[in-house]
């Protein structure tokens, strides 16, 4: 069963890359990652989903190494409407299983 | 395209009392998916219903239980309330890929949740 870990909290400032790391050692070869955003009392909202080798759509940018053992979301020039939790999912292709992270607060000062 | 959505938005119970809460997925959408989110933590998966059957089920005891009808729509049933039941609780629905399930692959949307508050 894989387990994904990411940090809990990360702090940066509006205009900089902010990468927010997953871990995630027990991913299997049919396994997809999706990340995804949560504001305060809202559901949270796909951001960018891939398997292999990086991804980008018009609001982040997705790398996952060669062993796929972790994936890095990467948001480009971040503005303070960004602060959310952004959270991590395995998707177990062997047992249907999503495995969520206990997501990461990004908090964006001006 | 309507999204994902719940009711009541909001609901004040007592322990001991029970809920019913309701979500409609997206048109096209099978598979709903119910999570609980206590404030401030993370997702905690409850049920997982495709094509009206129940495919998967979290770590919650059988007072937590649901069903989906016939138009993918779906109810979550919690009964004997207690305080620790506060929280929001999220449906989700996806739709299949080509045909197929394909975790993780089938992009979930989320409604807004309902929140529960158990006093």
């Amino acid at each position: 069963l894989a387990k994904t870990t990411q940090p809990i909290s990360m702090d940066s400032y509006e205009g900089q890359e902010v990468n927010i790391t997953c871990s995630h050692n027990n991913i299997a070869t049919n396994d997809y990652i999706t990340w995804y955003q949560q504001f305060p009392s809202q559901g949270p909202r796909f951001i960018i989903q891939g398997y292999k080798t990086k991804v980008t759509n018009e609001v982040a940018s997705l790398f996952i190494p060669a062993d796929r053992k972790s994936s890095t979301l990467s948001l480009p020039r971040v503005s303070l409407s960004d602060t959310a939790v952004y959270y991590c999912l395995v998707g177990e292709y062997s047992n249907y299983q999503l495995i969520w992270g206990a997501g990461t607060k990004l908090i964006i000062k001006p | 395209e309507a999204g994902v959505t719940q009711s009541p938005t909001h609901l004040i119970k007592t322990r001991g009392q029970q809920v019913t809460l309701r979500c409609s997925p997206i048109s096209g959408h099978t598979s709903v998916y119910w999570y609980q989110q206590a404030l401030g933590l993370g997702l905690q998966f409850l049920l997982w219903y495709d094509e009206g059957e129940e495919r998967n089920r979290g770590n919650f005891p059988p007072r937590f239980s649901g069903r989906q009808f016939p138009n993918y729509s779906s109810e979550l049933n919690v009964n004997a309330l207690e305080l620790e039941d506060s929280a929001l609780y999220l449906c989700a629905s996806s739709r299949k890929n080509r045909g197929f399930i394909l975790p993780g692959a089938n992009v979930l949307t989320f409604g807004a949740g309902s929140r529960l508050t158990v006093l």
